[in-house]
């Protein structure tokens, strides 16, 4: 069974760097059949995308959000990671994880994670 | 595009169907079968209804049912239950120099 679970500081204070990993069970990272992705949702708001990385190192971001996230992958740890930088009260939501299969653009999701900003 | 169109809400009694629309563009939803839809009850995380407009993923029931007419995909759930009551979004590949993947606003679904 496949399994994604997000960890990292649940408040980060303003301007600083928002750190989040997703650790993965039951599938390696290193398979080409999915992207793997980061997702967000603030309180009462709608999904959205912020973006993927491919086992291969390449990547997409939503423009929204490209001038200030970076998601890399770590093979030998099944992990992959979300850095956003310069955040705001804005930047509060809950963040989810997610595998997409690459094949049908359909996404399979972590548990989520609130993350504060706040001072 | 930001965002694919939904209702904001729709209802309906128990045992009733209801359907859930989402509108996009010959670049996403018109062009492509890759429409999926989630379910999200609260404080939850979204779980996948339905992939490539109409497939079921293995677990799910098939009182949901998927389709797609041009550009508006849409969530038909017949014998509706207690249960389903949830948020629903869709999503869609969309064709962009920037962008692989567009959400829906988001349906609240009120079982009365």
């Amino acid at each position: 069974q496949v399994q994604l679970q997000e960890s990292g500081p649940g408040l980060v204070k303003p301007s600083e760097t928002l750190s989040l990993t997703c650790t993965v069970s039951g599938v390696s990272v290193s398979s080409g059949t999915y992207y793997w992705s980061w997702i967000r949702q603030p309180p009462g708001k709608r999904l959205e995308w912020i973006g993927y990385v491919y086992y291969s190192g390449h990547t997409n971001y939503n423009p929204s959000l490209k001038s200030r996230v970076t998601i890399s992958v770590d093979t030998s740890k099944n992990q992959f990671s979300l850095k956003l930088s310069s955040v705001t009260a804005a930047d509060t939501a809950v963040y989810y994880c997610a595998r997409i299969v690459t094949s049908n653009w359909s996404f399979y999701w972590g548990q989520g994670t609130l993350v504060t900003v706040s001072s | 595009q930001s965002a694919l169109t939904q209702p904001a809400s729709v209802s309906g009694s128990p045992g009733q169907s209801i359907t859930i629309s989402c509108t996009g563009t010959s670049n996403d939803v018109g062009g492509y079968k890759y429409v999926s839809w989630y379910q999200q009850h609260p404080g939850k995380a979204p779980k996948l209804m339905i992939y490539d407009v109409s497939d079921r993923p293995s677990g799910v029931s098939n009182r949901f049912f998927g389709s797609k007419s041009g550009n508006t995909a849409s969530l038909t759930i017949s014998g509706l239950q207690a249960e389903d009551e949830a948020d629903y979004y869709c999503s869609s590949y969309i064709r962009s120099l920037t962008l692989d993947v567009i959400f829906g606003g988001g349906t609240k679904l009120t079982v009365l």
